[in-house]
C-alpha cells in the first residue's frame, strides 16, 4: 500500500523556535505539496515541489520555507514559529503522469505554537 | 485565479437520510474536479473525481456530476450511514501547461462537516 508518512502527529513548539516538519513518500512521486488546514478555510497551499531541489511558492508561503534534497522527502520549515502558525499541516504527493490526478495525503501534523 | 465554494456546514442528518453537499467553482480552462473525505484523526482520501464535463464520479454510494454550464459538482448520497460522518472537501485541479510546474495543483473548498446520527 502506498504511503505518505509525516514524522509527527502532534507537536508543541515555542514562539521563535525553528520548526521542521518532515514528510516521506514511498511511491517515487515527482510532485510533493505542503498544505495547512484551518477550520472554515479549507486547505491552503504553502509550497510545492516538482522535482529534487525544485520548489515553488503556493498561496501562503510567508513565514515558511521548504527543502527537497531527495525525491522521497519534502520538509517544511518554520523559520521562527509564531502563534498564528498553529494549525494542521498536511503533506501530499502525486505522480506527474497526466492520467493520474490523485493525491495521496499523509495523516497530518497538528502543530501548536505557544 | 481558481476558487471553490462549498455549502456552509455543519450538516447533521439521521441515518438513511438523503445527502447533498453543494460545490461550485471558478476556474480558467477545463479543470478536473474532486471530492475528498477526511475521517476523524486521519488525512484526506480521494472519494471520487470527474475529469470532463458531464462525467459522473461515484464511489461508496456517493455521486457527483461535473456540470460545466452551472460550474458545479454537487455531492449526493441516497442513504447516509453513521460511518459517513466526516469532513468533505470539494477541490479542483488546474491543467497547467504541458510540463508546467502548476500542473495538477489542487484548490480546495472550505470543507463541510457531516454528522450522521443513528
Amino acid at each position: 500500500d502506498v504511503k505518505v508518512t509525516q514524522s509527527s502527529r502532534y507537536l508543541v513548539k515555542r514562539t521563535g523556535e525553528k520548526v521542521f516538519l518532515e514528510c516521506v513518500q514511498d511511491m517515487d512521486h515527482e510532485n510533493m505539496f505542503w498544505y495547512r488546514q484551518d477550520p472554515g478555510l479549507g486547505l491552503r497551499l504553502i509550497y510545492f515541489s516538482y522535482d529534487v531541489k525544485m520548489k515553488e511558492k503556493g498561496d501562503i508561503p510567508e513565514g515558511y520555507s521548504v527543502s527537497r534534497e531527495k525525491k522521497e522527502r519534502f520538509s517544511l520549515i518554520l523559520e521562527s514559529a509564531s502563534t498564528n502558525q498553529t494549525s494542521m499541516y498536511l503533506c501530499a504527493s502525486r505522480a506527474r503522469d497526466r492520467g493520474n490526478y490523485g493525491y495521496t495525503f499523509g495523516s497530518g501534523t497538528r502543530l501548536t505554537v505557544v | 485565479g481558481n476558487s471553490v465554494t462549498q455549502m456552509e456546514g455543519p450538516v447533521t442528518l439521521s441515518e438513511e437520510a438523503f445527502l447533498t453537499i453543494n460545490c461550485t467553482y471558478t476556474a480558467t480552462g477545463y479543470p478536473s474536479l474532486f471530492w475528498y473525505v477526511q475521517y476523524p484523526g486521519e488525512g484526506l482520501q480521494l472519494l471520487l473525481k470527474a475529469t470532463k464535463a458531464d462525467d459522473k464520479g461515484s464511489n461508496k454510494g456517493f455521486e457527483a456530476t461535473y456540470r460545466k454550464e452551472t460550474t458545479s459538482f454537487h455531492l449526493e448520497k441516497g442513504s447516509v450511514q453513521v460511518s459517513d460522518s466526516a469532513v468533505y472537501f470539494c477541490a479542483l485541479s488546474d491543467r497547467g501547461g504541458a510540463g508546467g510546474t502548476s500542473y495538477g495543483k489542487l484548490t480546495f473548498g472550505q470543507g463541510t462537516i457531516l454528522t450522521v446520527h443513528p
